[in-house]
Parts: structure tokens; C-alpha cells; sequence
């Protein structure tokens, strides 16, 4: 079936490590996107890709760095400079606007700081 | 910049009861609006798009529909089930832009 993977779904991490969260896409969309979410908050985004090779910071960009070096996949590196990490992260994809620009989403990314 | 705001933020209602959710959007000039239901610890999972250029989209026993001139949609839910508990997020895309801006979400329980 075709859909979006993340992995894993929770994630426990220590103060100053790095960990690296994994999107995988088969709907062989151009646009890829990370969000984070906290209790309560809507969602806010973290980076955002269009295309291989290229990606744009959003609004919450600080402490995260990506990379797109394949069209299926979009992994999200929590650094040790994000001071407070414990969230819900969705990756997502969408279509081009010639198919209607509809935004998909996986099933989450549980991380905690511990 | 635009912001999309969705009040209430919690509703709770008997089983059959038909409801409504409301989305505002500050910015009229989008591509299109999209209605999410996500479960607790889950994903989003898509209910309905509305391009700008349509006023309505219905799904079953869900209607959306889009005032774009007054920066408004709603989500109608007939006959509510307790299956419909869920927290409801709209997203709008503006005509500019590559994001997506989502609301903060209703809380819909729907009580048997």
C-alpha cells in the first residue's frame, strides 16, 4: 500500500545526544514537510522540502537540521542544541497543485527526553 | 501571515446529535482547505479538500464547506457517533507559498 512510514515510533533520548527520525515515502510525492506537535498546540513546522536536494526552514527550525537526498525519504535530526524536545512529530507529503495539493500524513514519532 | 484559528476547542455532544465545527482563516487568498481527524497518538488522516474554487465537499455523513470571501469553513457531522471522538484539524494552502497552515483542533466526544 502506498503511504508514508515513520519510524520508530517512540524514541527515548539523553541530554546532548543527536537522534534522527526516518520518513519514507512512497507516493512518489515532491514535497515532503516535518511538524511538531505539542499538547494542546496546533502544528508547527520544522522544515519543509520541495524537491531532492533542497529545503526550506520553517517557523520552529532551530535545534533541527534535515537532508533530501532521495524523493522518498526526509529524516529529521533532533540535535542537542533543541532545548526542549519532548514532542509529537508527523512527517508529511503532498501532492503538486495540478493533483489538488492534498497533505498526507504517518502515524507519528513519539520522542522523549529522558 | 496567515492564521487559522478553530473554536470551540472542545465539544461534547449526545450520540445522534448532528454538530458543527467552525474554522476561520485570516487570509482569503488560498488554494485550497482541508479537514483532518486525528485520533490520540496517531497521525492525521484526511476527511475532505476544498479547492478555492468550490463552496462544498460531502463525504458520507460529512459536509465541508468554504466561504472564502468571509475566511470561513465548516464541517458538518450528521447523526454523531461515539466512532466520530476525535480531534478535527482544518489546514489551509494559500495560493502563494509552499506551506500548509493547520488550526489547533476541536475536540469532539461524543457520548453514548
Amino acid at each position: 500500500d502506498g503511504g508514508i512510514t515513520q519510524s520508530p515510533k517512540y524514541l527515548f533520548r539523553k541530554e546532548g545526544q543527536n537522534v534522527t527520525l526516518s520518513c519514507e515515502q512512497n507516493l512518489n510525492h515532491d514535497a515532503m514537510y516535518w511538524y511538531r506537535q505539542d499538547p494542546g498546540q496546533g502544528l508547527r513546522l520544522i522544515y519543509y522540502s520541495q524537491i531532492v536536494n533542497d529545503f526550506q526552514k520553517g517557523d520552529i527550525a532551530e535545534g533541527y537540521s534535515v537532508s533530501r537526498e532521495k524523493k522518498e525519504s526526509f529524516p529529521l535530526t533532533v540535535t542537542s542544541a533543541q532545548k526542549n524536545p519532548t514532542a509529537f512529530y508527523l512527517c508529511a507529503s503532498s501532492t503538486t497543485p495540478v493533483w489538488g495539493n492534498t497533505i498526507y500524513f504517518g502515524e507519528g514519532s513519539w520522542l522523549t527526553v529522558v | 501571515k496567515q492564521e487559522v484559528t478553530q473554536i470551540p476547542a472542545a465539544l461534547s455532544v449526545p450520540e445522534g446529535e448532528n454538530l458543527v465545527l467552525n474554522c476561520s482563516f485570516t487570509d482569503s487568498a488560498i488554494y485550497n482547505l482541508q479537514w483532518f481527524r486525528q485520533d490520540p497518538g496517531k497521525g492525521l488522516t484526511s476527511l475532505l479538500l476544498i479547492q478555492s474554487s468550490q463552496r462544498e465537499q460531502t463525504s458520507g455523513r460529512l459536509n465541508a464547506s468554504l466561504d472564502k470571501s468571509s475566511g470561513r469553513s465548516t464541517l458538518y457531522i450528521a447523526a454523531s457517533q461515539p466512532g466520530d471522538s476525535a480531534t478535527y484539524l482544518c489546514a489551509v494552502r494559500p495560493n502563494t507559498g509552499n506551506q500548509f497552515y493547520f488550526g489547533t483542533g476541536t475536540s469532539l466526544t461524543v457520548i453514548p
